[in-house]
């Protein structure tokens, strides 16, 4: 079956170092992945999309790259900071127009000052 | 620009009793998402809602269900109510952009205890 897997392990670093997450899929080719934030007890936030035909994407301190031959997302915080301890959710969506998107369990970020 | 919003913000109910849920999307979304997160279980996909119709289901029971109203508002009903239903009850919206691109915008949820 279609499966997104993250790191299910917290990922702990030092304020000003770089955070880097992992997405891994399988079992179907993706047209885009998303990457979302989540804090405790409310919704996940939009924070980037990468489509199938680029290999990284930057947002201010953000950067995603999508490698299609390891089936493998990238997502990176530079300059860490402890405002940026939460939970990072990957979410895929299949070529195709069912509008399902296929969700990691997410990673809990720690930044710790 | 308001945010999506959902109510009520918690509900506790009994088992075997029914749960309403309601969503109002951003403006100019057409389409409405349903999700529940149950804790360590992530967010599993229950219902996909476009100009009114239903587009999509997730892999639950028949006794979830919901709808969408012509202002593109949106109900999800829980009938017979289980214990491992509680969770937080996610909406999002989203436009459908060419491509299929289509970026969510999530609501607060609603935390639903059923006892």
């Amino acid at each position: 079956s279609q499966k997104i897997e993250q790191n299910s392990e917290a990922l702990n670093i030092q304020e000003g170092k770089t955070a880097t997450l992992t997405c891994n899929y399988t079992n179907y080719s993706p047209a885009y992945l998303q990457w979302y934030r989540q804090d405790p007890g409310r919704g996940p936030v939009f924070l980037l999309l990468i489509r199938e035909n680029e290999k990284e994407k930057r947002k201010e301190r953000l950067k995603v790259t999508f490698d299609t031959t390891l089936k493998q997302s990238l997502f990176h915080i530079t300059a860490s900071q402890p405002a940026d301890s939460a939970t990072y959710l990957c979410a895929s969506l299949n070529a195709g127009n069912n509008r399902k998107l296929i969700w990691g369990l997410g990673t809990s970020l720690a930044v710790n000052p | 620009e308001a945010g999506v919003t959902q109510s009520p913000t918690h509900l506790i109910k009994t088992r075997g009793q029914q749960a309403t849920l309601r969503c109002s999307p951003i403006s100019g979304h057409t389409s409405v998402y349903w999700y529940q997160q149950a804790l360590g279980l992530g967010l599993q996909f229950l219902l996909w809602y476009d100009e009114g119709e239903e587009r999509n289901r997730g892999n639950f029971p028949p006794r979830f269900s919901g709808r969408q109203f012509p202002n593109y508002s949106s109900e999800l009903n829980v009938n017979a109510l289980e214990l491992e239903d509680s969770a937080l009850y996610l909406c999002a919206s989203s436009l459908i952009l060419a491509g299929g691109y289509n970026e969510q915008f999530f609501g607060p949820g609603t935390r639903l205890t059923v006892l």
